[in-house]
């Protein structure tokens, strides 16, 4: 199984900064198959970046993606007020059996500083 | 509205049985993978299992042969039958839409307790 390893854990920035979140993988991922999430308390996921770089539908250019093989990067360009939250990474792939895996990250919380 | 609603969350005795429901509307059922998703209070994300547009089904090894996932196209709904439940798999159980990749649709969440 893939492992996605976060980090840092947690991130203490200012509004109108630049966070950079980065999501390591124990083995290559397809960057086809590698997403980020945006979650804020008491609300469900939300997807932000599919494909390692390509916006969500009415997801802001603020946030972009990177990232190839095992190392794989969120950006928030400047940080909206509404921007502080947990953010997931995710992969999805076939284990050496063959069966679909969808795995996540341990989440980065982007804190107001 | 394209959205997905949970329920069927509750508190279980430990070794007990609970039934979770995912009713989709605004978009076309029948074209997407659906899965469960859950998530310990406080804690990271976690795929439970899915459901393919053409019939197949998969679970993560923490649930096999305790959780059944199904699907009635017709209803636009997505169940997860949980059975021989476990304190471990207390959380909040999200449905989501998405095929092979990332999940681009997520219902609000319903809680399960498992506890004496």
């Amino acid at each position: 199984e893939i492992v996605l390893t976060q980090s840092p854990g947690t991130l203490s920035l200012s509004p109108g900064e630049r966070a950079t979140l980065s999501c390591r993988a124990s083995q290559s991922v397809s960057s086809n198959f590698l997403a980020w999430y945006q979650q804020k308390p008491g609300q469900a996921p939300r997807l932000l970046i599919y494909g390692a770089s390509s916006r969500a539908t009415g997801i802001p250019d603020r946030f972009s993606g990177s990232g190839s093989g095992t190392d794989f990067t969120l950006t928030i360009s400047r940080l909206e007020p509404e921007d502080f939250a947990v953010y997931y990474c995710q992969q999805y792939g076939l284990s050496p059996t063959a069966s679909h895996t969808w795995t996540f990250g341990q989440g980065t919380k982007v804190e107001i500083k | 509205e394209v959205q997905l609603v949970e329920s069927g969350g509750g508190l279980v005795q430990p070794g007990g049985s609970l039934r979770l429901s995912c009713t989709a509307s605004g978009f076309t059922f029948i074209n997407y993978w659906m899965h469960w998703v859950r998530q310990v209070p406080g804690k990271g994300l976690v795929w439970v299992s899915r459901f393919n547009n053409d019939g197949n089904t998969g679970y993560a090894d923490s649930v096999k042969g305790r959780f059944t996932i199904s699907r009635d196209n017709s209803k636009n709904t997505v169940w997860l039958q949980m059975n021989g439940l476990r304190a471990e798999d207390t959380a909040v159980y999200y449905c989501a839409r998405g095929g092979p990749g990332c999940f681009d649709l997520w219902g609000r969440g319903t809680l399960v307790t498992v506890s004496s």
